[in-house]
């Protein structure tokens, strides 16, 4: 079966950092590009980042520019984004997502939810 | 302005057909965007309906029925999802997408009832 699962998520405090994993299994995560994101409660899709295969190009939602590092590691098939200087707005759940070679999200994980609060 | 306008919300019969706009921002041409429409159902992910710029250029997602389609009115500047012969289970969140300076971006989301 294709699947993502994401992991990670937690409660943090506001200047806090968190480090979310995204793992694959059914497929081979070096054919795709990948993509994190991420929806606050109550409210809608926030797509904030985007990595090549070779991980060589990467880019950033304004929201999280410069907070927010995305990166592979195609050998142990997994996606991470590492989230620094985390702010209250942050609070959501975080998805990846595969983009398949049409451009399409066609396959999702189910989230993990990130919760900044002191 | 935002990139992406939907209407936030849109009811609609079982049985009749809901038109589900996506407006692009003033400046930006509808025509020479793809558009990606994705759905979503409470407590679960998006999942990719189909992509749109033109009747030569567009995708239905995998198992998605053809009762859901796409279209441009560009007199509008908008993206357009179709979905006709409405079922309570098309009941969702449904959000655009296109690539617009090196940047995926949604629009807001349109939650289409169906009662």
């Amino acid at each position: 079966e294709v699947k993502l699962v994401e992991s990670g998520g937690g409660l943090v405090q506001p200047g806090g950092s968190l480090r979310l994993s995204c793992a694959a299994s059914g497929f081979t995560l070096s054919s795709y590009e990948m993509n994190w994101v991420r929806q606050a409660p109550g409210k809608g899709l926030e797509w904030l980042s985007f990595i090549t295969i070779s991980g060589s190009t990467k880019y950033y939602a304004d929201s999280v520019k410069g907070r927010f590092t995305i990166s592979r590691d195609n050998a142990k098939n997994s996606l991470y984004l590492q989230m620094n200087s985390l702010r209250v707005e942050d609070t959501a759940v975080y998805y990846c997502a595969r983009e398949d070679d049409l451009d399409t999200f066609d396959i999702w994980g189910q989230g993990t939810m990130v919760t900044v609060s002191s | 302005q935002a990139v992406l306008t939907q209407p936030a919300s849109l009811s609609a019969s079982p049985g009749a057909s809901a038109s589900l706009t996506c407006t692009l921002r003033s400046g930006i041409n509808v025509g020479t965007y793809r558009i990606y429409w994705y759905q979503q159902k409470p407590g679960s992910p998006p999942q990719y309906l189909l992509r749109y710029k033109s009747d030569l250029d567009q995708q239905q997602g995998s198992g998605v029925p053809s009762r859901f389609s796409g279209s441009k009115d560009a007199s509008a500047n908008a993206g357009i999802l179709l979905i006709s012969g409405l079922q309570s289970e098309d009941e969702a969140d449904y959000y655009c997408m296109i690539w617009h300076s090196s940047a995926w971006v949604f629009g807001g989301g349109t939650k289409l009832a169906v009662l």
